[in-house]
């Protein structure tokens, strides 16, 4: 499948600061870019998305940005409070029209 | 209210086993999918079916087999071929094939070969 490559695997920020993910994709067609939250035990939760013929996207406190030229998103969480600690995975939509390719997972964790 | 059930959410595999991972959605989604969730890994497609009667092989098939004989029923068998069956398995749907849809997902099984 398509190398999603995503940064950091880890992340520690204090709460009420930003918190911003980063990926990578390989493959100029995929045009679809979600990510999910996963807390522990359980599956993984679309929390925001975007396509590829939007910049930015923006819902309360979260944030999702595409540079198509670049290959990058971004996700960014503002004010982060400690219920933001999760596993957070981008993906990006599989050029040959199916399934969808997973980034390896940031694990935040946000601090009192 | 809508979703998929994935059960059993524990299940412990002897050696030269095969067991059955059991997924079911009532979202009237054509498209579902299973992946496997290891530890810094991310997220590995096994397989994934995009109608009835219908599915195809992701990045990692060898050892697994599935059916997909209803709509709403995706199960996956993880035979004794499967060298390293311990991992965490995700089941999911979308309204249809094509990569374009956010998936809904359950809240996985846990498979430990013991």
């Amino acid at each position: 499948g398509e190398n999603v490559e995503q940064h950091p695997s880890t992340l520690s920020v204090q709460e009420g600061d930003s918190a911003v993910i980063k990926c990578t994709y390989s493959d100029s067609a995929s045009n679809y870019f979600p990510w999910y939250k996963q807390e522990l035990g359980k599956g993984p939760q679309l929390i925001i998305d975007i396509r590829s013929n939007v910049g930015e996207k923006k819902d309360q406190r979260i944030a999702v940005t595409l540079n198509k030229t670049a290959k990058h998103f971004s996700l960014h969480i503002t004010e982060t409070q400690p219920e933001d600690s999760a596993v957070y995975f981008c993906a990006a939509s599989n050029p040959s029209g199916y399934a969808l390719n997973f980034g390896k997972g940031t694990s935040l964790l946000v601090t009192p | 209210d809508g979703g998929i059930t994935q059960s059993p959410k524990y299940l412990f595999r002897k050696e030269g086993q095969n067991v059955t991972l059991s997924c079911e959605q009532n979202l009237n989604h054509d498209a579902m999918y299973w992946y496997r969730q290891d530890p810094g890994q991310g997220l590995r497609l096994i397989y994934y079916s995009q109608i009835v009667n219908d599915f195809q092989k992701g990045d990692i098939a060898e050892g697994y087999s599935v059916s997909r004989e209803k709509k709403e029923s995706f199960p996956l068998t993880v035979t004794s071929a499967q060298k390293n069956p311990t991992a965490f398995y995700l089941c999911a749907s979308t309204p249809s094939g094509g990569g374009g849809y956010g998936y809904t997902f359950g809240s996985g099984t846990r498979l430990t070969v013991v």
